[in-house]
């Protein structure tokens, strides 16, 4: 497709379970974003990928989210043992690269933590 | 570091009312502005966006225009409609660093 595709759109899943989230970003670009989004905590970044090395991952909220990107292409984002303060949606965006460059951003993942 | 503070909402207008969402930035160097908007059960989409200073960002009849001596880039419509109904999200993003860093969001209800 032309856009940035998320998969699933929606994972429910009990506490202390481990899940994947993916991003597959448009073709070509060589920048990969992921950010989070919830009601209490508004947009967060995650990490960023360029190619498939990660030049920044302060945003990552601690040792259970992990990521990589293979191919310079899809994404997987992991959280282990999942806690109930997970529960967000999960954004995947892509870029040519470069700050002035905008990112384009997928539908996104629902995670509820029960 | 990186902070946007956006204008609280909600903002609830009138169909043809004019439009202002104030946004401020505070950013070392010289940042690239963004509004982004997420309309109801869509996923974030580039509204519009400025990379210097005095550069004016338009789309859909937005416009924003990147301001330095005030670090702003406030968000204008002359005329909204209902199909601009939204959450609006002004970013930026800095030189050497790309991600973004995002404001709290505006919703914004127009009334036919």
């Amino acid at each position: 497709g032309a856009g940035v595709s998320q998969s699933p759109s929606n994972k429910v899943t009990e506490k202390g379970k481990d899940v994947e989230l993916r991003c597959d970003p448009i073709s070509g670009h060589t920048a990969l974003y992921w950010y989070r989004q919830s009601l209490g905590q508004g947009l967060e970044f995650l990490i960023y990928f360029q190619g498939n090395s990660a030049p920044d991952k302060s945003g990552l909220p601690s040792d259970r989210f992990s990521a990589e990107r293979t191919g310079g292409s899809v994404s997987t984002l992991t959280i282990q043992r999942t806690q109930q303060e997970d529960s967000a949606v999960y954004l995947c965006a892509s870029s040519s690269g470069g700050n002035n460059q905008p990112q384009h951003f997928g539908d996104g993942t629902r995670l509820s933590i029960l | 570091g990186n902070s946007v503070t956006q204008m609280e909402g909600p903002v609830t207008l009138s169909e043809e009312a004019f439009l202002t969402i104030n946004c401020t930035y505070t950013a070392t160097g010289y940042p690239s502005l963004f509004w982004y908007v997420q309309y109801p059960g869509e996923g974030l989409q580039l509204l519009l966006k400025a990379t210097k200073a005095d550069d004016k960002g338009s789309n859909k009849g937005f416009e924003a225009t990147y301001r330095k001596e005030t670090t702003s880039f406030h968000l204008e419509k002359g005329s909204v409609q209902v199909s601009d109904s939204a959450v609006y999200f002004c970013a930026l993003s800095n030189f050497g660093n790309e991600k973004l860093t995002f404001g709290t969001g505006t919703r914004l209800t127009i009334i036919p």
